[in-house]
Formats: structure tokens, C-alpha cells, sequence
């Protein structure tokens, strides 16, 4: 069981916009702590795609943002391309220690 | 940038020790904190512990009674020792970099470690 929650899965169609949430509570988003979201592509290391909650590295498109508020954060991605089928997994903080979320596989349709 | 390459056996037995090392290419270990993650097949990640380039340690609560992390700054490489394994052991580990908002910005590209006699 996750410390942070995600939805197992999500989908959409090429060229619409998809949004994948992440639960926490008062010990972690809750406190303030920031989130982050990696991309992992199959077969592949996970790759940062947001640090601090809504801040892209260089090189991420900017069809993928982040937010955050209360106790929850959300990704979102527009103009949804194929290459985007990837599981996501939000990350923060809890108690001196790092905590994912259970990931979420996006299938784009 | 900086790279980082896992290594070790990919087969452990079980009740024995899993050791494996990230070794850096490309930047220096000083100034920053590393951490351990795995992926047991078809799951989710979790992270392990990490360790400052100082050698000060923090580990996840669920493995800390088997689990030593250790850094090398000389050879520019930190290390990971889990003792007793188990299947439930069976995972790619990755090794990673905190960067920006301690964010894991830099990721080696893991490990399959199998526990299995």
C-alpha cells in the first residue's frame, strides 16, 4: 500500500488532455512538502518530468504540467501523442523519508 | 551530465547478502545525496535510503534492520548491502541523484537482482 495514491490507470485519445492525480495527506503533500513526477517508459529507468511541484526540466515539452493543492497534486498532460504511453509516478516526502505513489499507466488510445 | 551505472550479481540466494554499487561518470559524488530504488517486476518503485556524500544515512523503515549504505569518494561510487534476502527481494534496483527540490533528477539505468537458489 502506497503512501501517496494514484489511479492504477488512465487513458485518452491522440490530441486530448489527461490529468493523473496523487493523494497524500497532512505528513506529506499536506505539510508543504513538494511533489514530483517521473515518466517511465517500458523497459526503461524512470525520468523526471516535474520537480517542485510544476517545474519542468530542460527538455520536457510543455504539454506536461504540474499543480498541487492541499493534500493532493495532479499531472497534466495536453496534446496527448503515442509516445506519451508510459506509467507515472508522483513522489514526495514524509517524515525524513521519500515516498512514491502506486504509479498510473496511461494508455493512449 | 552525470551518469550512473549500477553493478552486481544478478543472482542472490536466499537468506545471503545482495551488494551492489553506482558507480558516477561525468560529475563528482560530493555536494549531493544518492539514493537506492527498486521495482519488483510489474510493480511500483520504492525507495530504499539514500546517503550525503558525508556518509550520513537515512533508510526506509521497512528495510533498515538488513540494509547498509555505504560511499566511496575516492573512487567516486556509493554502494548497497541487503543481508538475509528473500524473493520479496527480487527487483531492478536503481541508483539516483537528488537534484533540484531533492527531486531524483539522475538515474542509472537498474539492475535486475534475482533471489533465487
Amino acid at each position: 500500500q502506497s503512501v501517496l495514491t494514484q489511479p492504477p490507470s488512465v487513458s485518452g485519445a491522440p490530441g486530448q488532455r489527461v490529468t493523473i492525480s496523487c493523494t497524500g495527506n497532512s505528513s506529506n503533500i499536506g505539510a508543504g512538502y513538494d511533489v514530483h513526477w517521473y515518466q517511465q517508459l517500458p523497459g526503461t529507468a524512470p525520468k523526471l518530468l516535474i520537480f517542485g511541484n510544476n517545474n519542468r526540466p530542460s527538455g520536457v515539452p510543455d504539454r506536461f504540467s504540474g499543480s498541487k493543492s492541499a493534500t493532493s497534486a495532479s499531472l497534466a498532460i495536453t496534446g496527448l501523442q503515442a509516445e506519451d504511453e508510459a506509467d507515472y509516478y508522483c513522489q514526495s516526502y514524509d517524515n525524513y523519508l521519500r515516498v512514491f505513489g502506486g504509479g498510473t499507466k496511461l494508455t493512449v488510445l | 551530465q552525470v551518469q550512473l551505472q549500477e553493478s552486481g550479481p544478478g543472482l542472490v540466494k536466499p537468506s545471503e547478502t545482495l551488494s551492489l554499487t553506482c558507480n558516477l561518470s561525468g560529475g563528482s559524488i560530493n555536494n549531493y545525496y544518492w539514493s537506492w530504488i527498486r521495482q519488483p517486476p510489474g510493480k511500483g518503485l520504492e525507495w530504499i535510503g539514500y546517503i550525503q556524500y558525508t556518509g550520513s544515512t537515512v533508510y526506509s523503515p521497512s528495510l533498515k534492520s538488513r540494509l547498509a549504505i555505504s560511499v566511496d569518494t575516492s573512487k567516486n561510487q556509493f554502494s548497497l548491502k541487503l543481508n538475509s534476502v528473500t524473493s520479496a527481494d527480487t527487483a531492478v534496483y536503481y541508483c539516483a541523484r537528488h537534484g533540484a527540490a531533492a527531486s531524483f533528477d539522475s538515474w542509472g539505468q537498474g539492475t535486475l537482482v534475482t533471489v533465487s537458489s
